[in-house]
């Protein structure tokens, strides 16, 4: 069955410091990938998707980047996280209609 | 532009009561509809969707193409039925993006 992976599930950070969060999908091949912000009031922010390795797309302009140096695996950055960059930050994937969510990271910068 | 609006951030019902959460969408093609749910301390997962045309722990959603939404609804609400709910939308061929609302957060008091 397929899972997806995604850590750690807390961490402070402070300003200035680099980020890296990981997502793994088990279990499918080729998925869809995704990495959310979730807000109170400001429902799912998409901020980056990818369809393939090395293929990434977008949504919003930020301090984030994004890579896929594997087909499972999609990886969140940041050289230099400001404390707006604090939130709650969701991976997912889809292969056809439904998205699958991982359990998410509640990033603060201090 | 795509667009899905949920208008109510907090719906609070007394268990036993009909509950129904909006969803109203704005796009020009055969959009798929969905409602994603996040219970306390699980992922967001898939509620239903549209063209399933079914009934989940006593939920169902019908779209109404023309007042353009996609109401959440259930005659007899449970205190477990309390958590946050997202209506999204998915682009006719586009497998890629789901649109989503801000979430709506529903509270079944006993």
């Amino acid at each position: 069955s397929q899972t997806i992976h995604q850590w750690p599930a807390t961490l402070v950070q402070p300003v200035g410091s680099p980020l890296s969060l990981e997502c793994t999908v088990e279990g499918t091949s080729n998925p869809n990938l995704y990495w959310y912000r979730q807000a109170a009031g400001r429902g799912l922010q998409l901020l980056f998707y990818s369809v393939g390795i090395g293929q990434i797309s977008s949504e919003v302009p930020q301090n984030l980047s994004a890579s896929r140096p594997q087909d499972r695996q999609f990886i969140l950055s940041s050289k230099k996280l400001l404390l707006s960059d604090s939130g709650f930050y969701l991976c997912a994937w889809s292969v056809s209609v439904e998205a699958f969510f991982g359990q998410g990271t509640r990033l603060t910068v201090v | 532009a795509q667009r899905v609006t949920q208008p109510e951030k907090l719906l609070s019902v007394f268990k036993g009561a009909p509950v129904e959460l909006k969803c109203n969408y704005s796009y020009s093609g055969s959009p798929e509809l969905f409602w994603y749910v996040q219970y306390s301390r699980q992922r967001l997962q898939l509620l239903l969707r549209h063209i399933s045309r079914e009934s989940i722990k006593g939920f169902t959603a019908d779209l109404n193409k023309g007042e353009t939404s996609f109401h959440l609804k259930k005659p007899f609400a449970q205190e477990e039925d309390s958590a946050m709910y997202y209506c999204a939308l998915r682009e006719a061929g586009n497998n890629r993006k789901l649109i989503w609302g801000l979430g709506t957060s529903l509270a079944v008091n006993p």
